[in-house]
């Protein structure tokens, strides 16, 4: 089975850092990635990991260490734009499906 | 880039009846899509894995009587909520996997909002 665990809800400041962890526990993993979801719209892809190490893509960087189910979204230089919740997702070993955690709602503050 | 789209991206219907929504992958051909739901403030709920010219792969607990899947096409899959009830009201999402290079990346439509009265 597929358990991915994720913090509820961040509050950060704007222009500021934010680190979102995720650990999964899978009986099979081929990558995981992370989604952006504001209120009421569908997730928008934001990075695929399926190797080791950092990856990094503008303000967002996104690290992934499989030997220990471990990853994490980095948002740098904060913006109100960035309040939204962040979806972590892993995709199983026959890579046809993705099994997502529940979710971080980060808030951003002026 | 690739393009889901989803449609209707709101629908209101009368309980007991039936609506379809489709999904349409606009540039690229997906022999596999994915039809999620979402609760309020909810993550993502995969409820089956539709693949084309093949019969829809089923979540436990989802009843494939009731939400009939169609994969006809590399394009195209409908979801339609049969006999609909107030419960399934939901924000219904669906999602097709790139080919060759895209392959490891999974798009998603805008969504479809369904309330049933």
């Amino acid at each position: 089975g597929q358990n991915i665990d994720q913090p509820t809800e961040m509050t950060a400041t704007e222009g500021a850092i934010v680190q979102i962890n995720c650990t999964y526990q899978t009986s099979g993993f081929n990558g995981l990635f992370w989604y952006q979801q504001h209120a009421g719209e569908a997730p928008t892809f934001l990075s695929y990991n399926v190797l080791d190490g950092l990856e990094e893509k503008g303000r967002f960087s996104s690290f992934l260490s499989r030997s220990k189910g471990y990853s994490y979204l980095l948002l740098k230089e904060l913006q109100m734009k960035d309040s939204a919740s962040y979806l972590c997702a892993v995709k199983n070993a026959a890579g046809n499906k993705l099994t997502f955690g529940g979710g971080t709602r980060v808030l951003v503050k002026p | 880039g690739a393009v889901v789209s989803q449609h209707p991206s709101r629908v209101i219907c009368k309980s007991g009846t039936s609506v379809k929504i489709e999904c349409r992958s606009l540039d690229f051909q997906a022999t596999t899509m994915f039809w999620y739901r979402q609760f309020p403030k909810k993550s993502l709920m995969l409820m089956a894995t539709s693949n084309e010219g093949s019969k829809a792969t089923y979540e436990q607990g989802v009843e494939k009587d009731k939400f009939l899947i169609n994969h006809a096409s590399l394009t195209l899959s409908t979801l339609t909520v049969t006999s609909a009830h107030p419960e399934d009201s939901s924000f219904y999402i669906c999602s097709a996997r790139g080919q060759g290079s895209g392959g490891n990346t999974i798009y998603f439509g805008e969504g479809s909002w369904l309330t049933v009265v």
